[in-house]
C-alpha cells in the first residue's frame, strides 16, 4: 500500500519570504499523480498544485511551485513571497494511475505559520 | 458554477444513534468519495462512487457505516449505532469524468457525545 509522509508538523515564514514543506512517499508504482492540498480553518480542502509522475518538468503555479525527485520519491512544495492567506495546513497527497482505485492517499499535514 | 456542498456542517448525536451526512457534488462530476478526517490528521478515505455504483469501499470501517448515491449525484453517508469514535469531519469529493482532481466540500464536523 501506498504511504505518504510529511515530516514538518509545523512551519513557520515571515510575510514576503519563501518556505518549503517537505513530502515523501513510497509506492512501487511508475505511473500516478501527486498532489498538495490547503486546508485553511473553513476546513475545505483547496488544490494548491497537481504533478504528473511521468511529467519531468516540475509544475508551477503563481508562487506556489514543487521540486518533484521521482527516484528519491520526494514532492516538496515551494511558497515564495508568503502571504498572510497561505496560512493554514498543508496536505500531500498521493493517487495512483490504477483503475477502480481512486482514491488519495494523505499525509498527516503540516501547519503553515505566516508571521507579518 | 457552484462547489461541492455538504450538509449538515455541524452534527452532535449521542452515542448508539443513527446519522445520516449528506453531499451534493458538483453538476456533471460522475465520481463521488467520501474521507474521515480525524483531529490532528489527514483526510482517510471510506468510500468511492463511480455513477451510482460504490467502486471502491474497502475503506469503510466496519458494518456501521453506509453510504448511497441512488441516481448518481447527491450521496448520503449513514452510520448506525454511533460511537464516540466516530467523532471526526467527514469530507466529500467529487471529480468530472476522466479528470484526476477531486473537488472537495467544506465537510460535515460530527461529534458523538
Amino acid at each position: 500500500a501506498q504511504t505518504v509522509t510529511q515530516s514538518q508538523p509545523e512551519m513557520s515564514v515571515q510575510e514576503a519570504e519563501t518556505v518549503t514543506l517537505s513530502c515523501t512517499y513510497d509506492t512501487s508504482e511508475s505511473d500516478y499523480y501527486l498532489f498538495w492540498y490547503k486546508q485553511p480553518p473553513s476546513r475545505q480542502m483547496i488544490l494548491v498544485i497537481r504533478q504528473e509522475a511521468y511529467k519531468q518538468q516540475n509544475a508551477t503555479e503563481n508562487r506556489f511551485s514543487v521540486n518533484f525527485q521521482k527516484a528519491a520519491k520526494s514532492f516538496s512544495l515551494k511558497i515564495s513571497d508568503s502571504q498572510l492567506g497561505d496560512a493554514a495546513m498543508y496536505f500531500c497527497a498521493y493517487r495512483t494511475l490504477r483503475g477502480g482505485s481512486e482514491k488519495l492517499v494523505f499525509g498527516k499535514g503540516t501547519k503553515l505559520t505566516v508571521n507579518p | 458554477g457552484a462547489g461541492v456542498s455538504q450538509t449538515p456542517s455541524n452534527k452532535v448525536t449521542e452515542k448508539g444513534k443513527y446519522v445520516e451526512l449528506r453531499c451534493d457534488p458538483i453538476s456533471g462530476h460522475t465520481a463521488l468519495y467520501w474521507y474521515r478526517q480525524s483531529l490532528g490528521q489527514g483526510p482517510e478515505f471510506l468510500i468511492y462512487f463511480q455513477g451510482t455504483g460504490a467502486a471502491d469501499d474497502s475503506g469503510l470501517p466496519n458494518d456501521r457505516f453506509f453510504a448511497v448515491r441512488p441516481e448518481g449525484s447527491v450521496s448520503t453517508l449513514k452510520i448506525q449505532r454511533t460511537e464516540r469514535g466516530d467523532s471526526a469531519v467527514y469530507l466529500c469529493a467529487s471529480s468530472p469524468p476522466g479528470g484526476e482532481t477531486q473537488y472537495f466540500g467544506p465537510g460535515t464536523r460530527l461529534l458523538v457525545l
